[in-house]
C-alpha cells in the first residue's frame, strides 16, 4: 500500500461546479497535510495546509481533515478553467523529521 | 525580490556525463530539498538538508551526491551511476517551524533534465 494515494483521474468539472478530490494515507502518526497545485511543465505551488480535524477555508478552497478516517480532502468551489491542473496530496509524518510524502496528484479538467 | 531560483531551465546531458543542477534560495530558510517527478507522477525525495555542512538521504539517494556549503545553495549532482536521470528536478525550502504548526515547502521553478 502508497503512503499517500489519490485517484489519478482525471476528474472532468462543469465550470461553476464543486470539483472533490480526496487523499488517503497510511500512518497514523502523520502530522500536517498540504495541497499543491501543479500546472502542466510546472513547480507545485503551495493552495493550503491543515493540521487539525475539521474544515479550514480560504477564498474558493476547502481543506477537510479526518484523522481518525485518514484522509484529507480539497474542495474547489465555483470551478474555473483556470483550476484545471492536477492537485497534489503531501503528508508530513512526526518521526520523518520535516519531510513531506506526496502522492501522484490528481488531474483535474474544469470545462466551460 | 525573494524566492528560490535554478537553473538552468533545461538540460541535456549525455550518458556518462556528470552534471550540477544549482538551487539559490534568499528567503532565509534553514531546510532545502531536492525532489524528482516524472512524467505522470509524485514528488520523489532524493536529498534534504536541515542546517549548513548537513544533510541526509531520502527515498532515491543513488546516483546524486548533494553539498550544503552556504545556506543559500543547495546543489546536485546527477551522476553517470544515475541510470534514468531523465526527469523534472525541484529544489524546495522550509522556515523553521512556529509553535507546531505545519512545516510548509515552497518550490523553485525547476530543471528539466533529458540524457540523450
Amino acid at each position: 500500500q502508497k503512503e499517500v494515494e489519490q485517484n489519478s483521474g482525471p476528474l472532468s468539472v462543469p465550470e461553476g461546479a464543486i470539483a472533490s478530490l480526496n487523499c488517503t494515507y497510511s500512518d497514523r502518526v502523520s502530522q500536517s497535510f498540504f495541497w499543491y497545485r501543479q500546472y502542466s511543465g510546472k513547480s507545485p505551488e503551495l493552495i493550503m495546509s491543515i493540521y487539525s480535524n475539521g474544515d479550514k477555508e480560504d477564498g474558493r478552497f476547502t481543506a477537510q481533515l479526518n484523522k481518525a478516517s485518514q484522509y484529507v480532502s480539497l474542495l474547489i468551489r465555483d470551478s474555473q478553467p483556470s483550476d484545471s491542473a492536477t492537485y497534489l496530496c503531501a503528508v508530513k509524518i512526526k518521526a520523518a523529521g520535516n519531510k513531506l510524502t506526496f502522492g501522484g496528484g490528481t488531474r483535474v479538467l474544469v470545462k466551460p | 525580490d525573494g524566492g528560490i531560483t535554478q537553473s538552468p531551465k533545461y538540460l541535456f546531458r549525455k550518458e556518462g556525463q556528470n552534471v550540477t543542477l544549482s538551487c539559490e534560495q534568499n528567503l532565509n530558510h534553514d531546510a532545502m530539498y531536492w525532489y524528482r517527478q516524472d512524467p505522470g507522477q509524485g514528488l520523489r525525495l532524493i536529498y534534504y538538508s536541515q542546517i549548513v555542512n548537513d544533510f541526509q538521504k531520502g527515498d532515491i539517494a543513488e546516483g546524486y551526491s548533494v553539498s550544503r556549503e552556504k545556506k543559500e545553495s543547495f546543489p546536485l549532482t546527477v551522476t553517470s551511476a544515475q541510470k534514468n536521470p531523465t526527469a523534472f528536478y525541484l529544489c524546495a525550502s522550509s522556515p523553521p517551524p512556529l509553535a507546531g504548526g505545519p512545516v510548509e515547502q515552497f518550490f523553485g521553478p525547476g530543471t528539466r533534465l533529458t540524457v540523450l
